[in-house]
Formats: structure tokens, sequence, C-alpha cells
């Protein structure tokens, strides 16, 4: 089982929709998550944080669920600049905390 | 507020050959990350530099690649011999500090290696 998985996509959706991406890690000791966007050719950028209580940022959702572990990410009202892969990232104590990452999940959002 | 720095942003090479890169994090971050993104595939972390000081290496194929951070600032990553699975994305990243706090990794534009 990989530490960190993530549904390929693509996810193919209309301007406007909502769409909901799960991560799952496997490391129960696993102490802060992240969410990232990678444009097509371009480097991961932060696109937010995932604390306990869950955390907004205007359009973007993110949540943690400790029991099962996974994080999730939605998004309301997507743009077709919403295109692009999200990646998840876990850092966990093995030995030193390091990051992983998820293999990313393709959004597309079409007019 | 500048990014890091990475260079080359391509590089083409035959099998066999050497290769290295280069990584200036942004000013002030204490550690530094290199990883490897194959097409499809998510980062992998390779090292991790807390300062000039080796945080993490698990993942790094020390048969054939090496980096270092001489001064805790600059870095470099090399291949020697390279190989046509060594062909991907060489990214490296930093942070203001230790990622046990959940500090935010900010990314250079990568260098893409080819390897044929």
């Amino acid at each position: 089982r990989k530490e960190v998985e993530q549904d390929p996509g693509p996810f193919n959706v209309p301007e406007g929709a909502t769409v909901a991406f799960n991560c799952t890690y496997s490391n129960s000791a696993s102490q802060s998550f992240f969410w990232y966007r990678q444009d097509c050719r371009k480097e991961p950028k932060l696109l937010m944080s995932v604390y306990s209580s869950g955390n907004e940022d205007g359009r973007f959702t993110a949540q943690l669920n400790r029991a099962s572990q996974y994080i999730s990410l939605l998004i309301r009202d997507s743009k077709l600049s919403d295109s692009a892969t999200y990646l998840c990232a876990v850092n966990g104590n093995t030995g030193g905390f390091k990051t992983i990452f998820g293999a990313g999940t393709r959004l597309f959002v079409k007019a | 507020e500048a990014g890091v720095a990475q260079s080359p942003r391509y590089k083409i090479i035959e099998k066999r050959q050497s290769v290295a890169f280069w990584c200036n994090p942004i000013s002030g971050h204490a550690t530094l990350y290199w990883y490897q993104q194959i097409l499809g595939q998510g980062p992998k972390l390779l090292i991790q530099f807390q300062n000039n000081g080796v945080v993490d290496d698990s993942q790094l194929p020390k048969d054939r690649f090496s980096a270092e951070r001489l001064k805790g600032v600059d870095s470099t990553l090399k291949i020697q011999p390279a190989k046509l699975e060594d062909s991907a994305v060489y990214l490296c990243a930093s942070s203001l500090d230790y990622p046990g706090a959940g500090e935010t990794q900010y990314f250079g534009p990568g260098t893409r290696l080819l390897v044929l």
C-alpha cells in the first residue's frame, strides 16, 4: 500500500460545478497535511494547509479525518482556471519529518 | 521576495554521462529539499537539509546521486552516471524551518532532465 494515495482522475466537470477529492494516508502518526496545486509543466504551489478543525479559503474547503486517515478538498463553483493537478502532501514523523506527496488528481473544468 | 532559483531549466544528456543541478533557496530558509518528479507521479523526496546538515537521504540512490549544501545556503545535486530512468523533473524547495511544525515548502521551477 502506498503511503499517500489519491484517485488520479481525471475529473471532468463543467464550470460552476462542485467537485471533491480525497487523499488517504497510511501513517497514523502523520502530523501535518497540505493540498498543493500543480499546473502543467510548473512547480507545485501550496493551495492550503489542512487543520484538524477543517479550513476554508474562498471556494476551497479542506477537511481532515484522522480516524479514517484521509484528507479532502472541496472546490465549489469551479472555474476554468481551477484546471490543474491537485497534490496532497503529508508530513509524518518516520525517523525524521518527511513530506510524502500523493501522485495527484487531475481536474479539468470545461466551459 | 525572490523565490527559489534553479538552474539549468533543461538538460539533455546521454546515459552514463554526469549532470549537476543548482539551487538557491529563499533567503533565510533553513531547510532545503530536493525532489524527483517522474511524469504522472508526485514529487519524491531525495534529500533534505537543515542548514548544511542532512536530515533525510533515505530515498537518495547513493551509488549515483550526491548532494551538498556547503554553507547552508546554495545546494547542488549531482548524478553520476545517469541512467535512462533518471529522466524526470528535479525540484528544489525550501522552507523557513523544519517541517515538523507544518512549514510551507516553496518550490523552484525545476530542472527537466532527459537522459537518452
